[in-house]
This record gives structure tokens, C-alpha cells and sequence, in this order.
């Protein structure tokens, strides 16, 4: 079965700071894996997916990702954190074709 | 470029009153669609997706049903709601089942 944990519920950095947030999988078969980001009352939006392509994927607004198999990981970073990417943070994997199990989610904190 | 439309943005009920929440897809053809739930600090849970007119599959037992009577409408509805149908309702499409989804803003609903 596929699952997917997201270590950090809450996550703080400073405005400017680089910004890693943690998301282990578990599948039985190649997954596909997506980040999305939600910002208060609205939808979500995806930032970047993994389809078995490169394993260091590039995102939206200067996002990315890398997929490790040995590790099971597809954490997300950000060289250098906004005000504006201050949001919820969803890891996600594709159980099957049109079922997405989402993690619980992160909650990018950013100081000025 | 393909939009995804959903409304009300909020909506406030009586226990035991019906529900119907609706949600349309522009810009493209035969989508699949999906109704999402997100309880207070938690992920997403899915309802119910489409792959086409007509056609619902149901992911858990619930006070809620889904109809699609045309290609890109999607709506959600209940004959009775409990107190336990508040949260954030969501719609989402994709273009193919193993595609990314992209969200609506979704449906903040709220029992008294």
C-alpha cells in the first residue's frame, strides 16, 4: 500500500534562509510523487511532480525537489525563503491512477 | 488555458437542510474530476471522481452524493447534512487519471 509521512507539521525559517521540508514515501511500485502548496481558504496548487524522469526536479517559484529511492524520500528545499511562501505544504503520492494520498501537511512559518 | 470554478466560497447551514455545492471545468475536454474533503488541520480526504458523464465512483461511505450531468460539472450534494459534513470542500481536475490535479478554491462549509 502506499502511504506518504510528512516529518515537520510546523516549520519556522527566516526571510531569506534556506528552506527544507521532509517527505518519506512508501509504495510498492515506482510512485509518482507531487508537492503542493495551499494558501489560506484557497485551493491547492502544484509546485513540482516526480513521474520517474530526473530525480531532482524543479519547481514553481524557485522550488525543487529530489527523489531518493535508497531512502525513500522527496523532500523539498528553496535556496533562499519569502514572505509569500509562507503556506501549507503537501507531499503526495499516486496510489494508483487518479488516487492521491496526501500527507497531513507542513506549515511553512517565514520571519522577516 | 483550462479554469476551474467553484462556489460558493462559503456557505452556512442548518443541521438537516440539503446541500449542493457545484463546480465547473473551461478550457477542456472530457476532464476527470474530484471532490475533496479537508477537515481543520488535516489532509485531504477524497469524496468522490468522474471519469466521465454519468459516471461516479465513490471512495467512502458517507452522507454525500455526487452527480456530473455534463462534461465539465461536477457537484456535490447531501439530502440531510450532519454537523459532521463542516470542513473544506475542494474540486479538482485532471486530464488524464495518471495527471496532476489542480484545484478550485474551494467551499469553506459550515453546520449550525
Amino acid at each position: 500500500a502506499q502511504s506518504v509521512t510528512q516529518l515537520d507539521s510546523h516549520v519556522s525559517v527566516s526571510e531569506g534562509t534556506p528552506v527544507l521540508l521532509r517527505c518519506n514515501y512508501s509504495s510498492s511500485y515506482s510512485p509518482s510523487l507531487f508537492w503542493y502548496v495551499q494558501h489560506p481558504n484557497k485551493g491547492l496548487q502544484l509546485l513540482l511532480k516526480y513521474t520517474s524522469a530526473a530525480t531532482l526536479v524543479k519547481g514553481i517559484n524557485g522550488f525543487e525537489a529530489e527523489f531518493k529511492k535508497s531512502e525513500t524520500s522527496f523532500h523539498l528545499t528553496k535556496p533562499s525563503a519569502h514572505m509569500s511562501d509562507a503556506a501549507e505544504y503537501f507531499c503526495v503520492v499516486s496510489a494508483r491512477p487518479g488516487k492521491l494520498i496526501f500527507g497531513q501537511g507542513t506549515t511553512l512559518q517565514v520571519k522577516p | 488555458s483550462q479554469t476551474i470554478h467553484q462556489w460558493p466560497a462559503t456557505l452556512v447551514q442548518p443541521v438537516g437542510s440539503p446541500l449542493s455545492l457545484e463546480c465547473t471545468v473551461e478550457g477542456t475536454s472530457n476532464p476527470n474530476l474530484y471532490w475533496y474533503r479537508q477537515a481543520a488541520g488535516r489532509g485531504l480526504q477524497l469524496l468522490f471522481y468522474s471519469v466521465g458523464i454519468g459516471q461516479i465512483s465513490s471512495e467512502v461511505p458517507q452522507n454525500l452524493s455526487a452527480s456530473r450531468p455534463q462534461d465539465r460539472q461536477f457537484i456535490l450534494s447531501s439530502k440531510k447534512l450532519l454537523l459532521s459534513d463542516s470542513g473544506f470542500y475542494l474540486c479538482a481536475w485532471s486530464a488524464e487519471s495518471d495527471q496532476p490535479q489542480h484545484f478550485g478554491d474551494g467551499t469553506r462549509l459550515s453546520i449550525l
